[in-house]
């Protein structure tokens, strides 16, 4: 999505913890999603922030700043199951139903 | 419960063939919503449907074709498909604003 940035692609190590960044650009903000795709499957829902702060879900936490049109993905405890793409979605036109997704992060796992 | 059900799963198709996918869900989800995903490109809307039979154009459109009879089922046609249309298409459903999104498992088409 052209006004949806994220990083390509990342590496971390089991155990640690990871931060992906999306950075977004809309002229009607209604709140941002993270979805977790492994390869060859269906995206799944992991968070959904509206307002700003972090929200936190067992290991993931989703973190937005709606003045800087910026949000981040924190996982933590990093286990080998969490390599997938990790894809930032928001509405950014006037409605709701257009929903823009970013390209997605590939993150890659390391023993 | 069966969530959003996508059929085929795998399509090869020639050059100006026609074909239908077929989207089914089973949550009462008023919004539903075709996409393809391509390599670099993530994931864009083709057309999405906000009930019974309504639908509107999204992000690329051109060469698509839906239809929301019921309430469950979306259908996605290609009337003459084009080697551009290789790709793999996603149905999905939500239930209305800050609702998560469910997907149905994909169907990888490839046009020869």
């Amino acid at each position: 999505g052209q006004n949806i940035d994220q990083p390509t692609e990342m590496t971390a190590t089991e155990g640690a913890i990871v931060q992906i960044n999306c950075t977004y650009q809309t002229s009607g903000f209604n709140g941002l999603f993270w979805y977790q795709q492994h390869a060859g499957e269906a995206p799944t829902f992991l968070s959904y922030n509206v307002l700003d702060g972090l929200e936190e879900k067992g290991r993931f936490s989703s973190f937005l700043s709606r003045s800087k049109g910026y949000s981040y993905l924190l996982l933590k405890e990093l286990q080998m199951k969490d390599s997938a793409s990790y894809l930032c979605a928001a509405p950014l036109k006037e409605g709701y139903q257009k929903v823009t997704f970013g390209t997605g992060t590939k993150l890659q796992v390391i023993p | 419960n069966a969530g959003v059900t996508q059929t085929p799963k795998f399509r090869v198709l020639k050059t100006g063939q026609s074909m239908t996918l077929l989207c089914a869900q089973d949550m009462n989800h008023e919004y539903m919503y075709w996409y393809r995903q391509d390599p670099g490109m993530g994931l864009r809307l083709i057309h999405y449907s906000v009930g019974e039979g309504t639908t509107a154009k999204g992000e690329v459109p051109d060469g698509y074709n839906v239809s929301r009879l019921k309430k469950q089922n979306f259908l996605l046609g290609l009337e003459s498909a084009a080697p551009s249309q290789t790709s793999v298409y996603f149905c999905a459903s939500d239930g209305g604003m800050n609702t998560e999104a469910f997907f149905g498992q994909g169907t990888r088409l490839t046009v020869v």
